[in-house]
């Protein structure tokens, strides 16, 4: 089965870029979106379709995706932005979770 | 405004049964494909299942497939979850999720999850 690979945690201090992966085999031929998941709450979606953001979602989220990765930057990180975020893709009708990372900021 | 609200967790024993529902309302849920997602307390997300908006087609992770099955009443606007064989790996919150329509399966809405506990 299909598996996406995240790093467990990731750290930036405030208003300095901060980046996480998603790797996963041939994973910029599909598409992947992130979600972004604060403690006690349901998920959020924030990129989709690799690139796009939903309404409402801040200009400073980006996302990115080719070769054997795909990667959410968040510019100018701000204390608000400290939570989970997980990286999704769909294959052969089968949904696909990265692990989720822990994006602290400091 | 969208709304997902889950219901049907609870207790229960290992090997046993529960249904979850999750009622849809503010959108035309017909025309959507709806997944369920789970989280084991304090673990990540898990993709549990999804069902087309005509409630034809359906997809199972391999972890539940032949014990859950997903369904949905478009007349009533509710999609449920059917877990069999319940075992405590299977411990968890479940949500509902509504994917956006973009081709990407991207869920552009969530429910707030119902708890499922499988313990003796």
């Amino acid at each position: 089965s299909y598996e996406l690979t995240q790093p467990p945690s990731v750290s930036v201090s405030p208003g300095q870029a901060a980046s996480i992966t998603c790797s996963g085999d041939k994973l910029g031929d599909k598409y992947a979106c992130w979600y972004q998941q604060r403690p006690g709450q349901s998920p959020v979606l924030v990129i989709y379709q690799d690139t796009k953001r939903p309404s409402g979602i801040p200009e400073r989220i980006s996302g990115s995706n080719s070769g054997n990765t795909a990667t959410l930057t968040i510019s100018g990180t701000q204390a608000v932005d400290e939570a989970d975020y997980y990286c999704q893709t769909w294959d052969s009708g089968t949904v696909v979770f990265g692990g989720g990372t822990k994006l602290t900021v400091l | 405004e969208v709304q997902l609200v889950e219901s049907g967790g609870g207790l229960v024993q290992p090997g046993g049964s529960l249904r979850l529902s999750c009622a849809a309302s503010g959108f035309t849920f017909s025309r959507y494909w709806m997944q369920w997602v789970r989280q084991a307390p304090g673990k990540g997300l898990v993709w549990v299942s999804r069902i087309n908006d005509e409630g034809i087609t359906t997809n199972y992770a391999d972890s539940v497939k032949g014990r859950f099955t997903i369904s949905r009443d478009n007349a009533k606007d509710t999609a449920f979850l059917l877990m069999n064989s319940l075992t405590a790996e299977d411990t968890a919150v479940y949500y509902c999720a509504r994917e956006g329509g973009h081709g990407d399966a991207a869920v552009d809405y969530w429910g707030q999850g119902v708890l499922v506990t499988v313990s003796s």
